[in-house]
């Protein structure tokens, strides 16, 4: 059964803080992703990465940078928080794509509100 | 650009009744359709993915590829069934990047 945790469920940060949002997958995933989601929105990506030391923008990565050390962990850094981050997180990892689109699976997600 | 519409945000239907949650795409290509469906204090998970032609927990989609939708639909909704549903979006063109829809929140009520 796949897991996918992320450090924190609720977070409460003040402006301009740095803040971090780790994620862990236990399944050996090479593929890896972080989403925020707001709701009309959907699920936007903001950055993934396809292996370690690996990292793409999504569809919205201003104010966000990504760190990915170890194949197991993706990192997600907001280098100063601005009150528009307040969000619900989510974190998914997925198996190498073979000519078609993986299964993601996502963690419980972390719902960030920024002060 | 891919875009995913979902043009309905709530979904109120007695148990019982068919349920239809409305998906439509924009994509230059061979588009991969997903559903995924997020319960009530659960994760986000796959319900099902066209290229499977599979029935999960009685829900059905057809891709349609002359209008570019997905419906999903259920001939009996059942009250375990309230959740949000989300269309999803995948292909070469994208980089194989998962593109979601605004999301639908259906309602069984009893």
């Amino acid at each position: 059964d796949v897991k996918v945790t992320q450090s924190s469920r609720y977070l409460v940060k003040r402006t301009g803080e740095k803040v971090f949002l780790e994620c862990v997958q236990d399944m050996d995933h090479e593929n890896m992703f972080w989403y925020r989601q707001d709701p009309g929105l959907g699920l936007r990506l903001i950055y993934f990465s396809y292996d370690v030391k690996m990292k793409e923008k999504g569809d919205i990565p201003e104010g966000y940078s990504v760190s990915r050390e170890k194949k197991e962990r993706f990192s997600l850094i907001l280098e100063s928080a601005s009150t528009n981050q307040t969000s619900m997180y989510l974190c998914a990892s997925s198996l190498r794509d073979r000519g078609y689109q993986e299964t993601q699976y996502f963690g419980p997600g972390t719902r960030l509100l920024v002060l | 650009a891919q875009r995913v519409t979902q043009p309905e945000k709530l979904l109120s239907v007695f148990k019982g009744a068919p349920v239809e949650l409305k998906c439509n795409y924009s994509y230059s290509g061979s588009p991969e359709l997903f559903w995924y469906v997020q319960y009530s204090r659960q994760r986000l998970q796959l319900l099902l993915r066209h290229i499977s032609r599979e029935s999960i927990k009685g829900f059905t989609a057809d891709l349609n590829k002359g209008e570019t939708s997905f419906h999903l639909k259920k001939p009996f909704a059942q009250e375990e069934d309230s959740a949000m549903y989300y269309c999803a979006l995948s292909g070469k063109a994208a980089g194989n990047k998962l593109t979601f829809g605004g999301g639908t929140r259906v309602l069984v009520k009893p």
